[in-house]
């Protein structure tokens, strides 16, 4: 069955510390990623996608992702994280075009510590 | 207004009552979709709509979930004799074109607590 898994439900960090979120998928066919965040009382916004390109996609808060097809993965990173990045963040597959029936991971808890 | 509204935010229903949520999607947002949301999970797809049509429900986990969006804007979520397993936050998210992909990225709602007793 197709699947997408964080591996890590909580991820503690201290301020400026960099970080990586793990996301890995299962796939036979081609797919198209994508990182929604959702901070505390609010709604799921969408952070960076990969639909074709460049493997490595970044957003305008500094965060990064690489499509790594060999790996089935796409981990999130930053270099170094503010405490206005305490959200939780879910990676998110698409396996066919046209349906827009995404599949979630179960989501990780980034908590950055002052 | 600018964003996907759900109502109510909040709801508490005794165990075999009739519940219907809400979504208010962005204007001229073709494409919309239901998502569950249980405590601890991911988001898992409930169903989609492009305009009134409903094109794919397969994620309704059960003949008590029925949802419709007739006139091709305002959808309702509506779960008949609630149960216990019910309890989750319900998500609704819209995009502009046809299929998430056209533009990789659907607009949430911030979502409809569920709670059944």
């Amino acid at each position: 069955a197709q699947s997408v898994t964080q591996l890590d439900s909580q991820v503690p960090v201290f301020e400026e510390a960099p970080v990586e979120l793990r996301c890995n998928y299962s796939s036979s066919v081609s797919v198209y990623l994508f990182w929604y965040v959702q901070y505390p009382n609010q709604g799921l916004q969408l952070l960076l996608k990969y639909l074709s390109g460049s493997t490595l996609v970044k957003s305008i808060n500094g965060f990064e992702a690489e499509f790594n097809k060999s790996q089935t993965s796409f981990h999130l990173r930053k270099p170094s994280v503010h405490i206005s990045d305490t959200a939780e963040y879910f990676c998110a597959v698409s396996f066919s075009s046209n349906t827009g029936k995404l599949i979630f991971g179960q989501g990780t808890t980034l908590q950055v510590k002052p | 207004g600018a964003g996907v509204s759900q109502s109510p935010r909040y709801k508490v229903a005794k165990r075999g009552q009739d519940v219907a949520l809400r979504c208010d999607p962005i204007s001229g947002h073709v494409s919309l979709f239901w998502y569950q949301q249980a405590l601890g999970q991911g988001p898992e797809f409930l169903t989609y709509f492009q305009n009134e049509a409903q094109l794919d429900k397969s994620g309704l986990p059960s003949d008590r979930f029925f949802a419709e969006r007739p006139e091709g804007s305002v959808s309702t979520l509506k779960i008949q004799r609630t149960q216990q397993e019910d309890s989750a936050v319900y998500l609704c998210a819209s995009s502009l074109a046809r299929g998430a992909l056209n533009t990789g990225e659907l607009f949430f709602g911030e979502g409809s607590r569920l709670t059944v007793l």
